[in-house]
């Protein structure tokens, strides 16, 4: 039972515009959300989180948007670069701050065309 | 230079061998894990340690060992009952609810 997904494998958008990539969750217990960014044969590498009484963050050029009555997310980036291109993970924490490890998604992979 | 450290980079193990795989954090964190990620897969939790001396299973825990002797280690054996090892494993420390993951290991048995 997969309790994160991510249901688009791989996303292609052109250099300059809005890459959207979206996760959605099951679990009503996550309360923190991750977002990391992959290239292959490296660890994941933090991107931007939210908890779970937020509904947006914001860092740079990366915004996270939360619909906890969905239990929806998406990370936004613009505009889009060529360094972008690489498999991101959405991730969810059940709570006691992330102690039990975290949910991941299978992954999207964006492609950043120029 | 603060980070987490795996080695080796590539581990190529005979069936039926142990094999184990090193992870060091000069972070000064408390919290390590173990995930495993296979081709088109999440990252799924194999063990963890919340501090020196305990850990915890994940999701997968069959097959595989770990100890947390020091703050510093926490080294994963993959023994000759995991039916499935190679896949490309990620050790991970926590700050707050962030997770800082290594460089990972790929492990592929022969």
């Amino acid at each position: 039972d997969q309790q994160v997904k991510q249901n688009s494998p791989s996303l292609s958008v052109q250099e300059g515009r809005i890459s959207i990539l979206n996760c959605d969750y099951t679990n009503s217990m996550f309360d923190y959300f991750l977002w990391y960014k992959k290239y292959p044969a490296e660890g994941p590498t933090f991107l931007i989180s939210i908890s779970s009484i937020k509904d947006k963050n914001e860092d740079g050029r990366f915004t996270v948007f939360l619909n906890k009555s969905a239990k929806h997310l998406s990370l936004h980036i613009v505009p889009s670069q060529p360094g972008d291109s690489a498999v991101y993970f959405c991730a969810a924490s059940p709570g006691r701050g992330g102690a039990d490890g975290l949910t991941f998604g299978k992954g999207t992979h964006l492609i950043i065309q120029p | 230079d603060g980070g987490i450290t795996q080695s080796p980079k590539y581990l190529f193990r005979k069936e039926g061998q142990n094999v184990t795989l090193s992870c060091e954090q000069n972070l000064n964190h408390d919290a390590m894990y173990w995930y495993r990620q296979d081709p088109g897969q999440g990252l799924r939790l194999i063990y963890y340690s919340q501090i020196v001396n305990d850990f915890q299973k994940g999701d997968i825990a069959e097959g595989y060992s770990v100890s947390r002797e020091k703050k510093e280690s926490f080294p994963l054996t993959v023994t000759s009952a995991q039916k499935n090892p190679t896949a490309f494993y990620l050790c991970a420390s926590r700050a707050g609810v962030t997770q800082y993951f290594g460089p990972g290991t790929r492990l592929t048995v022969l």
